[in-house]
């Protein structure tokens, strides 16, 4: 069954550091999302990207954050310069088509990121 | 702008017991509605969705959930649960109109299950 695939399982950086997480959504997927969740609390929204560009973002998501999709297959959330509240765990999502259709986002399992 | 209140941060049940877990929303569009399950170190499943039409879906692993849009609600139920439901349970609702497509989620509910 195809999934969403995320990279790294779990990364720790120090405060101010550049960060990377990777998503490989499902191939025939055309939106794309990325949510994160601070430990105990809930799941939070942050940014759709449709048609290489971003559809919608959530006040979460500030200059701070950039996302991208380099080439047919990934797409990437870049934190540029971590702050100790960025620490959580960061979930990509994609949905094959418009919500009032299937209407399923696909999760993948999480990037937990640690900032010290 | 949605919101979602899962008025319950934790629900112990004895195994084989009913559960019913209570999720309420607010919005100013029409909504879908949908109930996600996260196990333990694991990415989030969709347990059931309401598009339109029927509004008592029926999801996986026996979950039903039921629309109320009189009372706003979209509460989960189970007849009879079972060790391996032991998960957090999220209610998240997308809205129909303004363009947003994103889910608004729920705090959770942590469902234990007790022997």
């Amino acid at each position: 069954e195809p999934e969403v695939t995320q990279t790294p399982s779990h990364q720790v950086t120090q405060m101010g550091q550049e960060v990377i997480l990777r998503c490989v959504p499902i191939s025939n997927h055309l939106y794309f999302y990325w949510y994160r969740q601070i430990l105990g609390q809930k799941v939070e929204f942050l940014v759709s990207f449709y048609n290489n560009e971003i559809s919608e973002k959530s006040e979460i998501f500030d200059d701070q954050f950039s996302v991208e999709r380099p080439d047919g297959s990934n797409f990437t959330l870049k934190i540029r310069s971590t702050k100790l509240e960025d620490s959580a765990m960061y979930f990509c999502a994609s949905r094959r088509d418009r919500m009032d259709r299937t209407g399923e986002l696909f999760f993948g399992e999480g990037s937990r990121l640690t900032v010290l | 702008a949605q919101s979602v209140t899962q008025l319950d941060s934790q629900v112990p049940v004895f195994e084989e017991a009913p559960v019913e877990l209570r999720c309420n929303y607010s919005s100013s569009v029409s909504v879908y509605l949908f109930w996600y399950v996260q196990y333990p170190n694991q990415g989030l499943q969709l347990l059931l969705k309401y598009l339109s039409g029927s509004t008592l879906v029926k999801g996986i692993n026996g979950f039903e959930a039921e629309f109320n849009k009189s009372q706003t609600s979209f509460h989960l139920r189970k007849p009879s649960v079972h060790i391996s439901d032991t998960a957090e349970y999220f209610c998240a609702v997308s809205g129909r109109g303004g363009g947003a497509d994103g889910l608004t989620f729920g705090k959770g509910t942590h469902l234990i299950i007790q022997p």
